[in-house]
């Protein structure tokens, strides 16, 4: 199995608030973990992704931040949100293989205002 | 550093035409190139990997072509329908920094009854 779990599904913040999303998979071990921004018009960002638990890699410089607590779970936070901060966030997974197929959650909808 | 394209951003044809959606790269240093459907509101859906090694690959009605050493992907819908409704994004997986797909900023594709 390949699935993803994020929630919530919708979220809507006030600005200076702060933001806990969650991303729980099932199956294979040890996977890539990755967090991902798509904003309206934009096309998707890479934002964390995780190669083992403890294991962040920043891709953008912003007032997020990733932690992976436990091998199948990765969580994005903020302590006070921007209302850039609006978008859907998904979470993806590989197996780390360069060759891999990359599978994405059902993503979370975050209105910030 | 990679920059991928599709053209065109939206297109709307009548139910049963056949269609091409385009994507381009500008390094061919690649492992792989992946499509993707995304619903409104909804995550992405991976609909077809292509290895840098391979010339395509099908599934179903679909197609996926990948010419590497022009920097092009094409995904060949046939026989459309309502259904294939949807966004269409590719990803390259480059070699420099594989754990970073490159997304296209997508085809909105309507088909009309």
């Amino acid at each position: 199995s390949q699935t993803i779990h994020q929630w919530p599904a919708t979220l809507v913040q006030p600005v200076g608030s702060p933001l806990s999303l969650e991303c729980t998979v099932e199956g294979t071990s040890n996977p890539n973990l990755y967090w991902y921004r798509q904003a309206a018009g934009r096309g998707l960002q890479l934002l964390f992704y995780s190669v083992g638990i403890g294991q962040i890699s920043s891709e953008v410089p912003q007032n997020l931040s990733a932690s992976r607590p436990q091998d199948r779970q990765f969580i994005l936070s903020s302590k006070k949100l921007l209302l850039s901060d609006s978008g859907f966030y998904l979470c993806a997974r590989d197996r780390g293989l360069s060759t891999d197929t990359q599978y994405f959650g059902p993503g979370t909808r975050l209105t910030v205002l | 550093k990679q920059e991928v394209t599709q053209i065109p951003a939206a297109l709307s044809v009548p139910e049963g035409e056949n269609l091409v959606l385009n994507c381009s790269f500008t390094d061919s240093a690649i492992y792989n190139l992946q499509w993707f459907r995304q619903d409104p509101g909804k995550g992405l859906t991976s609909l077809l990997l292509i290895q840098s090694s391979q010339r395509e690959q099908t599934s179903g009605r679909l197609n996926a072509s990948l010419d590497k050493s022009s920097g092009r992907s094409t995904l060949y819908i046939a026989a459309s329908q309502p259904g294939d409704s949807a966004t269409y994004l590719c990803a390259v997986r480059p070699i420099q920094g594989a754990q970073k797909l490159v997304f296209g900023q997508g085809t909105r594709l309507t088909i009309n009854p």
